[in-house]
C-alpha cells in the first residue's frame, strides 16, 4: 500500500541537540516531497521541499531514495522550533497531483 | 493578499444540527483542498475542488458532508446532522491554477465541537 509514514507522535528534546523528524514513505516512482509545519496557534505552511535542496531556519531534509525517507533534521534544536511537522510526498494520482500528510510529529524543544 | 481565510473560527454545534464551514481561497486560487485533523492525530484528506467541479471526494464521509466550490463566493464545507465524532479541526488550503496542488496555502483552521 501507498502511504507515508512518520514513526515518532513525539520528540522530545533539550535546547542545543540535535534533531532528526523520521519521514519514510512508499510511493512508487521519485514522488517530490515537502516539510511542512504548524506553529502553535498559526497556519500550516511549507517548510522545505527536497528538489530545491535549501535550508530554512537551519533545517536540511535529504532524500534518500535506496531507503525511501526523508528524514528532517537540524543539528542544535532551538526552543522556538517547538511544533507540528508534516512530511508531505507529492503523488500522482487520479489525474492530478495530490500531498498526502503523515500524521506528524510534534516537536518538543525544553530549555 | 490576505491570505486563505476560513470562517467562523470556532463552532459549536448540537448533535443533529448542520455546520457549515466556508474557505475563501487566496486571490486567483482557484483550486481548494479540504482536509480534517481530529484530536492527537494528523491531516486527513477530504476533499479537492476547482471552481465549479469536485475533483477528488475520496476522503469524504459517504453521508452528511458535502462540499461545494461556486464560480461566485467561498468554498463551503457542509456537514448535515453532526455527530460528536465530527468534532475536529478543519482545514481548507488553495493553491494556484498552474502548480499542480504542490504548494498549497492554509487557512487558520474552524475547530468545531459537537456537544
Amino acid at each position: 500500500a501507498q502511504r507515508v509514514t512518520q514513526p515518532e507522535k513525539l520528540l522530545s528534546v533539550f535546547k542545543g541537540a540535535p534533531v532528526e523528524l523520521k519521514c519514510n514513505y512508499s510511493y512508487s516512482g521519485s514522488p517530490e516531497l515537502f516539510w511542512y509545519v504548524q506553529y502553535s496557534r498559526q497556519r500550516l505552511q511549507l517548510l522545505l521541499r527536497h528538489i530545491s535542496r535549501e535550508s530554512i531556519k537551519g533545517f536540511t531534509a535529504d532524500l534518500n531514495k535506496g531507503e525511501t525517507s526523508f528524514h528532517l533534521k537540524k543539528p542544535f534544536a532551538q526552543e522556538e522550533d517547538s511544533a507540528m511537522y508534516y512530511c508531505a510526498p507529492k503523488i500522482f494520482s487520479g489525474g492530478y497531483n495530490k500531498l498526502i500528510f503523515g500524521a506528524g510529529t510534534r516537536l518538543a524543544v525544553h530549555p | 493578499n490576505a491570505g486563505v481565510m476560513q470562517n467562523p473560527r470556532h463552532l459549536v454545534r448540537r448533535r443533529g444540527q448542520e455546520a457549515r464551514l466556508r474557505c475563501s481561497p487566496m486571490k486567483g486560487h482557484s483550486h481548494v483542498y479540504w482536509y480534517r485533523q481530529l484530536p492527537e492525530e494528523g491531516l486527513k484528506f477530504m476533499v479537492y475542488l476547482q471552481k465549479e467541479n469536485i475533483i477528488d471526494e475520496s476522503g469524504m464521509p459517504k453521508e452528511r458532508f458535502s462540499a461545494e466550490f461556486p464560480k461566485e463566493g467561498p468554498s463551503i464545507l457542509r456537514i448535515q446532522q453532526v455527530v460528536r465524532g465530527d468534532s475536529a479541526a478543519y482545514f481548507c488550503a488553495s493553491s494556484p491554477p498552474d502548480r499542480g496542488g504542490e504548494t498549497q496555502y492554509f487557512g487558520p483552521g474552524t475547530r468545531l465541537l459537537v456537544l
